[in-house]
């Protein structure tokens, strides 16, 4: 079976200062990868999505997310965090064959920004 | 605002209640989601709608009934709940069920079972 691990449940970063939040899966083939953010009191918004190709992915507000098949992780990073990044953040594996019917979502890390 | 909008935003129920959630979503798309959001748990998959046929039902207890009268509305019928069914519940949409759309989730309701 398919699973997610974000290790950190919390983390605390100086605003301007990076970020970096860990994801790992464990999945027999490469499946295609997610990060959400989910602010309070609102839904997920996805920030960044790899099927294939290019291992480094761009997304929205900042974000970017490099996928490395040897350690099966997908890390999500910012290199200037600013305090609106103050959200609960989730990653998520798909397989590539099957749909969402299949989708698993790893615990969240909550990023708190201080000044 | 995301094009998928939930009501009621907060529930407060007791357990021989029968009450029911509405989500709507003004974006087009053919499939819609329900997910069970509960405190430390990863997020849950509960029902799966592609053209208005359910194609998954992720072993949900019968208790939780979902309803697809058209691509554009999904409910989730409540009754005699359990105290630990309290969580929010956070519908999504995408264009299709296929791996590679993108989903787009409703705020949530945030579901109290007394």
């Amino acid at each position: 079976a398919q699973s997610v691990t974000q290790p950190d449940i919390h983390i605390t970063v100086s605003e301007g200062a990076s970020l970096e939040l860990r994801c790992n899966y464990s999945y027999g083939a490469t499946p295609y990868l997610f990060w959400y953010v989910q602010s309070p009191g609102q839904g997920l918004q996805l920030l960044l999505k790899y099927f294939s190709g290019d291992t480094l992915v761009q997304g929205i507000k900042g974000f970017e997310a490099e996928f490395k098949r040897s350690q099966s992780s997908f890390n999500l990073r910012k290199p200037s965090v600013h305090w609106s990044d103050a959200a609960e953040y989730f990653c998520a594996v798909v397989p590539a064959s099957g749909g969402y019917q299949k989708v698993t979502f790893g615990t969240g890390t909550k990023l708190q920004v201080i000044p | 605002e995301t094009g998928v909008t939930q009501t009621p935003r907060h529930l407060v129920m007791g357990m021989t209640n029968k009450k029911s959630l509405k989500c709507e979503q003004h974006l087009g798309h053919n499939a819609m989601y329900w997910y069970k959001q509960s405190a430390k748990k990863p997020l849950e998959l509960m029902f799966v709608y592609n053209f208005k046929e359910q194609t998954e039902n992720n072993s949900v207890p019968s208790r939780f009934s979902p309803e697809c009268p058209n691509s554009s509305h999904l409910f989730l019928h409540l009754h005699t709940l359990q105290p630990e069914d309290s969580a929010l519940y956070l519908c999504a949409s995408s264009q299709d069920d296929g791996s590679r759309e993108t989903q787009y989730f409703g705020p949530g309701t945030r579901l109290l079972v007394l």
